[in-house]
């Protein structure tokens, strides 16, 4: 079965610092990878998404991601966080097209904590 | 996203009563899926539909059950609540195309006491 890792489940960081969060998935076929976010009591908002073309993925408010298909990573970063970054930031995955079930399988999370 | 709505946003119950938490979208989506979200444990699916006659369970169904009584409506169902279900559950909606970016609705707070 595919799974998904995030590596960090606690960041705390002051502002301006840069951020890279992990994230490695299992499947070895092709992949659609996601990085969501979920603001304190809010729901869950995509952030970017790779389906395929240009490994280096631009989401919104600044974020980034990168796949690296022999490493079996989606590491997304931001060269310069905010306190209004403050938040928990999933990374799924589901197989790509084609793939029998179309289902996102989800990390854990990494609650990411900005101090001003 | 205000094109998946979920009801009710809170609900506190006793074990062993039953309670149907509903989802409703206007997005035209065919799939439909019921997360559950625990802290450290992310979200783990419990159910989904790729169309109102077809109905799959999730990595979690034991304990619950669907109905999807339209294309636009999606309920899930404790048919009897125990504590361990005290979580926060998410509706998401996607139209099934290969991207299969799925959609969230704003999450209902269930705490079973």
């Amino acid at each position: 079965a595919q799974s998904v890792s995030q590596h960090n489940h606690h960041v705390i960081l002051s502002e301006a610092a840069s951020l890279e969060l992990g994230c490695n998935y299992s499947y070895g076929g092709t992949v659609n990878l996601f990085w969501y976010v979920q603001y304190p009591g809010q729901h869950l908002q995509l952030l970017l998404k790779y389906f395929s073309g240009d490994p280096l993925v631009k989401g919104i408010k600044g974020f980034e991601a990168e796949f690296i298909k022999s490493k079996f990573s989606f590491n997304l970063r931001k060269p310069s966080v905010q306190w209004s970054d403050t938040a928990e930031y999933f990374c799924a995955v589901n197989e790509g097209y084609g793939g029998a079930t179309n289902k996102l399988i989800f990390g854990t999370g990494t609650l990411l904590a900005v101090q001003p | 996203d205000a094109d998946v709505t979920q009801t009710p946003r809170n609900r506190i119950t006793k074990t062993g009563k039953r309670i149907m938490l509903e989802c409703s979208q206007t997005k035209g989506h065919d799939r439909m899926y019921w997360y559950r979200q625990d802290p450290g444990l992310g979200l783990r699916l419990i159910y989904y539909s790729f169309d109102v006659k077809d109905i799959n369970k999730g990595e979690i169904s034991d304990g619950y059950s669907v109905s999807r009584q339209a294309q636009a409506k999606f309920s899930l169902s404790l048919e009897s609540a125990i504590p361990n279900q005290t979580a926060l559950y998410f509706c998401a909606t996607s139209d099934g195309d290969r991207n299969n970016e799925q959609f969230f609705g704003p999450g209902t707070r269930l705490t079973v006491l």
